[in-house]
């Protein structure tokens, strides 16, 4: 099974200050096709996670361009330009090139 | 709009069975994979698997398998995940989700997500 790793895990923002959270994976993640299948998701406090960025660096609609997904192949990044209060929650990458799917563990980002 | 409604809370004992349903509307059944992901009490999401409604065919992750089984009820628009022989670690929110396109069975990402379905597992 593909691993995926996060850091940090736990991430304190200011608001209207950039964050970023790097995401690595065991094995490539870049299909045939050109594309990187990592997707990020937010899960904001009591809700269901909802996407961020697909394909490695696809806004997913309605999200604001002020989330930036970058990488290719193994390194992946999610950056914040300037965060904020909305931004709360827990940021997932998961990889969906190949089953089993699998979820990196998370990183809280709060406010400080 | 499209709508993933899943069926209510249960308890069940360890040893015990659970069934949840999702019940998809608004959209063409047979063409968006579905996906089962799970996340217990306080912890990260856990994907345990995914069918394609086109021909039923699933997949699931290797802990699950022998003890999940994943179908559909076309006529109902109705996904379905049996788990079997529970202990205290399946306690969780078991999620279906939508998936907005998969090429094979490498998938883009996951756009609606039904409410979720807390199944408590406890003697």
């Amino acid at each position: 099974d593909i691993v995926m790793t996060q850091s940090p895990l736990s991430l304190p923002v200011t608001p209207g200050e950039p964050a970023s959270i790097s995401c690595r994976s065991t094995q490539s993640l870049l299909h045939s096709n050109g594309y990187n299948f990592v997707t990020w998701y937010l899960q904001k406090p009591g809700q269901v996670p909802q996407v961020v960025i697909f394909l490695g660096s696809h806004r997913a609609p309605g999200v604001p361009d002020r989330f930036t997904g970058s990488g290719s192949g193994t390194d992946f990044t999610l950056k914040i330009s300037r965060v904020e209060a909305e931004d709360v929650g827990v940021y997932y990458c998961m990889q969906a090139l190949q089953t089993p799917f699998t979820f990196g563990p998370g990183t809280r980002v709060d406010v400080k | 709009q499209v709508q993933v409604l899943q069926s209510g809370a249960e308890v069940k004992k360890p040893g015990a069975s659970v069934k949840v349903s999702c019940k998809t509307s608004e959209y063409t059944f047979t063409s968006y994979f579905v996906h089962w992901v799970r996340q217990a009490p306080g912890q990260g999401l856990e994907w345990m698997g995914v069918i394609d409604p086109s021909d039923g065919t699933t997949r699931a992750a290797q802990k699950f398998q022998g003890r999940i089984t994943m179908t559909m009820d076309t006529s109902t628009r109705t996904m379905y995940m049996e788990l079997s022989s529970l202990t205290s670690e399946d306690t969780a929110i078991y999620y279906c989700s939508r998936d907005v396109h998969c090429t094979g069975f490498s998938c883009y990402y996951l756009d609606h997500w039904g409410q979720g379905t807390l199944v408590t597992v406890s003697s």
